[in-house]
Parts: C-alpha cells; structure tokens; sequence
C-alpha cells in the first residue's frame, strides 16, 4: 500500500517557469508533511514543510500548498533555475514521538536554461 | 565534516555473503534512522533507534536484516546471506531527539550491490 502518491514521475520546465509538484496521502493520522531535495550522489535534504494547522507556506522561491480536505499537498518552485534541477520527494509523517517519514516515489526535475 | 558519516560508500558483494554498514549520526542527536533507497523509489523506512534501544523496527523486510547501536552514537546495519534483490542506497539518517523539528538529517548513503 503506497501512503503517499507523488506526481509527476519527472518534469522538465525553462528557466524561470514554475515547477509544480503534487502529492497526495491517505493516513489522516499525517501531521507533519516535508518536501526532500535530493541531487545525485547525495543524501535528501529538507528543503520545506508544513504542518496541517496552516495551508500554504513560503520560503524564498518555495512555497507549500495543503489541502486537508482533499489530503493533497504540493511544492511550487517559483522562477525555477538550473540549479533547482534535482529529484523532489514528498514525505508524511505522524510525530508520535519520531521522524518516521513515509516518502512518495520522487520527481525528477529538471530546469532548462 | 559534521554530518552524517557512512561507509563504506559502495560495497560489491557475492550473493550469499555478509555485510555491514556503518553509520555515524551528528554528535548530539539521539535518534538514528535506517532507511533503504532502490533505483527510481523514495527512500523506504527500515529501523529506528532512540538511544540504543531499536524503538522501531517494522521496515525490516526479513530477518536476514539486523542492526544495532551499542553505545547510542554510530550504528551498523547488518545483511546475511545477502541476495540480488538487497541492491540498493542504504541511507541513515539522525536528528536532535524525535518529535522536535521533525527534520531528518541523511547521510550520501552506501551503494550495496549483490552481483
């Protein structure tokens, strides 16, 4: 059973488009939900999150969009640069006493210049 | 350098042979965390450790899987006769105590291959 369903699977946008990527979950029990930046070779890295008390967060060119009704969530990457090229992955989590994250499968993006 | 240590970074082994991977979390931070990455997939949770103690080991496909943390601090995952299906990115990660920030902190993983 996939807790977590990301799409798309890749995406390719120009330099200075918008990159939109959607997850959605099915345990209501998610309280905590992290968007993951991965580059080749590399660990994932936290790149935002968002709890559901709140519906969209902003940091920089990143802003989470949450929808608790619909359990959805999505990252949107504004004026996207070559160097945001990298895989995405969403992730849920219930914070009963540990980050025990459940990923989605990841988008792999990729910013033309 | 003060993140995640892991090694080796790439392991080439026979099926049927044993391994171990080591991972030294962040000084400081209490709970350690094993997941396993296959090719094209997020990473899939396999263990956890607040302290020494293995708080969660649900991720563990089959008991050829063990891993343990003796003295809090680094952790090694072990496989027993390891098979081709075990060919994946073993990533630890550890964070400053569970239920805080919620972030997890990974380490560049150890590229198992079975041939």
């Amino acid at each position: 059973q996939q807790q977590v369903k990301q799409s798309p699977q890749s995406l390719i946008v120009q330099k200075g488009g918008i990159s939109i990527i959607n997850c959605a979950y099915e345990n209501t029990a998610f309280d905590y939900f992290p968007w993951y930046q991965q580059f080749p070779g590399k660990g994932p890295a936290l790149l935002i999150a968002i709890r559901p008390d709140v519906s969209e967060k902003k940091e920089g060119r990143f802003t989470i969009s949450f929808n608790k009704s619909a359990k959805q969530f999505s990252l949107h990457i504004m004026d996207s640069q070559p160097g945001d090229s990298a895989t995405y992955f969403c992730a849920a989590s219930y914070q009963g006493g540990s980050e025990k994250l459940v990923f989605g499968k990841g988008t792999k993006l990729t910013v033309n210049p | 350098g003060a993140g995640v240590s892991q090694t080796p970074s790439n392991k080439v082994t026979e099926k049927g042979k044993y391994v171990e991977l080591r991972c030294d979390p962040i000084s400081g931070h209490t709970a350690l965390y094993w997941y396993r990455q296959s090719l094209g997939q997020g990473p899939e949770f396999l263990i956890y450790f607040q302290g020494t103690g293995a708080a969660d080991d649900s991720g563990l496909p089959n008991d050829r899987f063990f891993a343990v943390r003796p003295e809090g601090s680094v952790s090694t995952l072990k496989i027993q006769r390891t098979e081709r299906g075990d060919s994946a990115v073993y990533l630890c990660a550890s964070s400053p105590a569970p239920g805080t920030t919620g972030e997890l902190f990974f380490g560049e993983g150890s590229r198992l291959t079975v041939l």
